[in-house]
């Protein structure tokens, strides 16, 4: 049962470089989402998308990109890495536009950007 | 826009006590969800418990119970006979009736005490 599938865990990257987070989910669910979370800080919405071919900005998109090419993964680029981007990278999910529908996460990514 | 609001950066408890997590909310949607979830130092993200906008009676799953006061727009969560494992930081959000977004709170930091 593995639910929503980050990877890499951790990374660490240098200033300029570019690089994919990975993300899959095996629960057939329609909505996906892309957080980043700043240390001692809330969740920020970065990107998401409602199905397969259909992606759209949240919060803070500056500096990343998405595609979801299936139902099952939702990758997230980096390109040209700042600084400013060090942070943990939480990929989600949810079934439905219910508003009973949680959301899943999946373990994290912690990103350092040097 | 829905907007989460946490106001308790931190919180302490006495092991065995019960403690309240505050979390307002604002939103002009008249359908909508309710989350609480839970992230230890591990870093992962975890579902605690749900509230509909419709439903009359307040949520409660095992030692959490959701504090719900619509007129004032309120969600609290109650954890009771607080245990060291409780130690984490806990996320309040929102999702409106059909809405392709969850919405986090700043998030309360707590601590209990043995």
């Amino acid at each position: 049962n593995a639910g929503v599938t980050q990877t890499p865990k951790f990374r660490i990257l240098k200033i300029g470089q570019s690089m994919t987070l990975q993300c899959a989910q095996d629960m057939n669910h329609n909505y996906m989402y892309w957080y980043r979370q700043d240390p001692g800080m809330g969740l920020k919405l970065i990107y998401y998308s409602v199905g397969a071919g259909i992606t759209d900005k949240g919060e803070v998109p500056n500096g990343y990109n998405v595609s979801r090419s299936t139902t099952e993964d939702f990758p997230l680029r980096l390109e040209l890495a700042a600084p400013s981007q060090t942070s943990v990278y939480f990929c989600a999910s949810s079934s439905g536009r219910d508003s009973g529908n949680t959301i899943y996460f999946g373990e994290g990514s912690w990103l350092t950007v040097v | 826009a829905q907007k989460i609001t946490q106001t308790q950066p931190g919180m302490f408890v006495q092991e065995k006590e019960a403690v309240t997590l505050d979390c307002t909310y604002d939103t002009s949607d008249q359908s909508y969800g309710l989350f609480w979830y839970k992230q230890p130092s591990s870093g992962e993200m975890i579902f605690l418990i749900y509230q509909g906008s419709y439903d009359e009676q307040n949520a409660t799953e095992g030692r959490y119970s959701l504090n719900f006061q619509k007129a004032r727009k309120s969600a609290n969560l109650v954890i009771s006979a607080s245990q060291l494992g409780d130690s984490a930081m806990y996320f309040c959000a929102m999702r409106a009736f059909a809405g392709n977004q969850f919405y986090f709170g700043t998030g309360t930091s707590l601590t209990v005490i043995p």
